[in-house]
């Protein structure tokens, strides 16, 4: 079975500062990796995702992320937080081809202080 | 048309009342889920099609009922709701692994 976990549920960074979330997964299988951002009331948007290939993925906003199999990884960062930054992140993984489902962190959320 | 809608945004429904939410993608995608999420958590999921089958149900009580008409559209029939399933319901549709969601609909159970 696969599981994810966030470390820190709630995570605070001043305006200009590197912003760092940390994701560990478990999976016997190698895994499809992704984080979302949920703004209030709003749906989920997919940031970045890993599949295959390049291990380091950039995403959207200047966010990226490295899959890190030796460590069960898959770290958030983004070099220069902004105010628009501050929304509740969620890593998932899913193992595909093995019944679509997906498994959730229990999300951090960000706080961006000016 | 890359994208999930959900009606209606907002929901508000008694106890007694039967109301139905409605998912959409025209995507292709044959795999399709309803979530459940209330505030700052996680989404749960409650029920997963697969080619329009019912493939997973996550023991999610009766008084929700869903439907997938054709290979497009999924529904979620609710009645005799209670207060604590007050949530934002999503729907999303996946491909290769990959979900897409839609914005969601905020239930509220008064």
């Amino acid at each position: 079975a696969q599981s994810v976990t966030q470390l820190g549920s709630h995570v605070s960074v001043s305006e200009g500062a590197l912003v760092l979330l940390r994701c560990n997964y478990s999976s016997s299988v190698p895994p499809y990796l992704f984080w979302y951002v949920q703004y209030p009331n709003q749906g989920l948007q997919l940031l970045l995702k890993y599949t295959t290939g390049a291990t380091l993925v950039k995403g959207i906003n200047g966010f990226e992320a490295e899959f890190k199999k030796s460590e069960t990884s898959f770290h958030l960062t983004k070099p220069s937080a902004h105010m628009s930054d501050a929304a509740e992140y969620f890593c998932a993984v899913t193992v595909p081809y093995t019944g679509n489902q997906f498994y959730f962190g229990t999300g951090t959320s960000l706080t961006v202080i000016p | 048309d890359t994208e999930v809608t959900q009606t209606p945004k907002h929901l508000v429904m008694g106890m007694t009342n039967k109301k139905s939410l409605k998912c959409e993608q025209h995507m292709g995608h044959r795999a399709m889920y309803w979530y459940k999420q209330k505030a700052k958590k996680p989404p749960e999921l409650m029920f997963v099609y697969s080619y329009e089958k019912l493939s997973i149900n996550e023991s999610v009580p009766s008084r929700f009922s869903p439907e997938c008409p054709n290979s497009s559209l999924l529904n979620l029939h609710l009645h005799a709701l209670q207060p604590e399933d007050s949530a934002l319901y999503l729907c999303a549709s996946s491909l290769l692994g990959e979900q897409f969601f839609g914005p969601g609909t905020r239930l509220t159970v008064l």
